[in-house]
């Protein structure tokens, strides 16, 4: 398995408080990526970042932000969390962002917010 | 547009039955592809991929696909199910107009009676 390690696995937390959740990787790949995952929607890309320091948004960036000071970690933040975010997150690497170049996934965290 | 499509969201086999889980696509482009697994509670594994240097792919776990460009399709097969394969299963495509980025499919949960 790729060296992707996820934190925390499972949060609860109140509407209105922020959030972080960390990804930390021990493959020293360039590309690291957050996608929520919901019945009925699949995967979705929040963000993703190719780099230290550089980061884009996805597909449903809302309310998200991301920050990416080391290679190995990619941290995703909820402001000011909603209960439309909860969801099972999930971090991916890639070693190239070329169109035949697979991601390797985490273990995804589960967030609940009430 | 890339686009991938599984043609059925539940499928059940019996234990040393032929399982076959369908996907097509649809790409301006010629795409890469992949086929994931995801068992309860755990991140999405690679079980093979697609990159135009051969259209039959050999994955692991006795899983194959074949790339058939005329019907746009990329089924994935296994000649004998064991109750480990149980599982949700995920066609992703790229393209070269995406850099990189990953279309999912809707899944395909299969389960596998004794």
């Amino acid at each position: 398995d790729a060296g992707i390690t996820q934190s925390p696995r499972h949060k609860v937390t109140e509407t209105g408080t922020p959030v972080t959740l960390r990804c930390h990787q021990t493959e020293n790949h360039r590309y690291m990526y957050w996608y929520r995952q919901d019945p009925g929607h699949g995967l979705r890309l929040i963000h993703y970042s190719y780099g230290v320091k550089d980061t884009d948004k996805g597909e449903v960036s809302d309310g998200y932000s991301v920050s990416r000071s080391k290679t190995e970690d990619f941290l995703l933040t909820l402001e000011s969390a909603t209960s439309s975010q909860t969801s099972v997150y999930f971090c991916a690497i890639s070693d190239q962002d070329g169109d035949n170049q697979p991601q390797h996934f985490g273990d995804g965290t589960r967030l609940s917010i009430l | 547009a890339q686009s991938v499509t599984q043609l059925d969201s539940h499928v059940s086999v019996s234990e040393g039955t032929p399982v076959l889980l369908r996907c097509n696509y649809s790409s301006s482009y010629s795409p890469s592809l992949f086929w994931y697994v995801q068992h309860p509670n755990k991140g999405l594994q690679l079980l093979l991929k697609y990159t135009s240097a051969a259209t039959l792919v050999k994955g692991i776990n006795g899983f194959e696909a074949e790339f058939k460009k005329s019907e746009t399709s990329f089924h994935l097969t296994k000649p004998s199910a064991h109750m480990s394969d149980a599982a949700e299963y995920f066609c992703v495509g790229t393209s070269l107009t995406s850099y990189g980025k990953l279309t999912f499919g809707q899944g395909t949960i299969l389960t596998v009676h004794p």
